[in-house]
């Protein structure tokens, strides 16, 4: 069975740290992987995608992820922690062109000025 | 382009109630998949409408079902709401000629009393 595993309901970090946001999935074919942002009242909003090719990925905003196949990870990194980066957070995974996402339950990340 | 837009945006119904929520896909995509996103949850797929039938279902009782018209817009149908139902349904479109990155709307935030 696919599924998608963030670890960590909430993060906190100072305004300027490092954000890690972690997230592993499970899966017998190769995954696409996504990161989305939902900020309070509105739907998701894709940071980065990983599909083929590169497995260090980047997006917008200054996040990046990095596919890797041997931990069956895809974490989310940000050098420098902003306030307007205060949101959820989820990771996302597909296995086929067209099919349906399976998310995961989401990160909480709070920023501490 | 208006991206993915999705009417009402809030709506409050009464145990037994039917709902239709409505969603239009960004300019140039052809397929519309619909979530349900419970509180503090990640977005639960309930199914995906391509060339005007559900291609693809998620573990949700037949008391959901959809729609997609001919200009690829699309509804959800929830029959004989009960409390559990109360959630902010998100609707994603993508193109079958894409590798898979889906566009969300705002979402629907439904109320069941």
């Amino acid at each position: 069975a696919q599924s998608v595993t963030q670890l960590g309901s909430h993060v906190s970090v100072s305004e300027g740290a490092l954000v890690l946001l972690r997230c592993n999935y499970s899966s017998s074919v190769p995954p696409y992987l996504f990161w989305y942002v939902q900020y309070p009242n509105q739907g998701l909003q894709l940071l980065l995608k990983y599909t083929t090719g590169a497995t260090l990925v980047k997006g917008i905003n200054g996040f990046e992820a990095e596919f890797k196949k041997s931990e069956t990870s895809f974490h989310l990194t940000k050098p420098s922690a902003h306030m307007s980066d205060a949101a959820e957070y989820f990771c996302a995974v597909s296995f086929n062109t067209g099919n349906q996402f399976y998310f995961g339950t989401g990160t909480s990340l709070t920023v501490i000025p | 382009d208006a991206g993915v837009t999705q009417s009402p945006t809030h709506l409050i119904k009464t145990r037994g109630q039917q709902v239709t929520l409505r969603c239009s896909p960004k300019s140039g995509h052809d397929t519309v998949s619909w979530y349900q996103q419970a509180l503090g949850q990640g977005p639960q797929f309930i199914f995906q409408y391509y060339e005007e039938e559900e291609r693809q279902r998620g573990n949700f009782p037949d008391r959901f079902s959809g729609h997609q018209f001919p200009n690829y817009s699309s509804e959800l149908n929830v029959n004989a709401l009960w409390l559990g139902d109360s959630a902010l349904y998100l609707c994603a479109s993508s193109s079958r000629d894409w590798n898979n990155e889906q566009f969300f709307g705002p979402g629907t935030r439904l109320t069941v009393l």
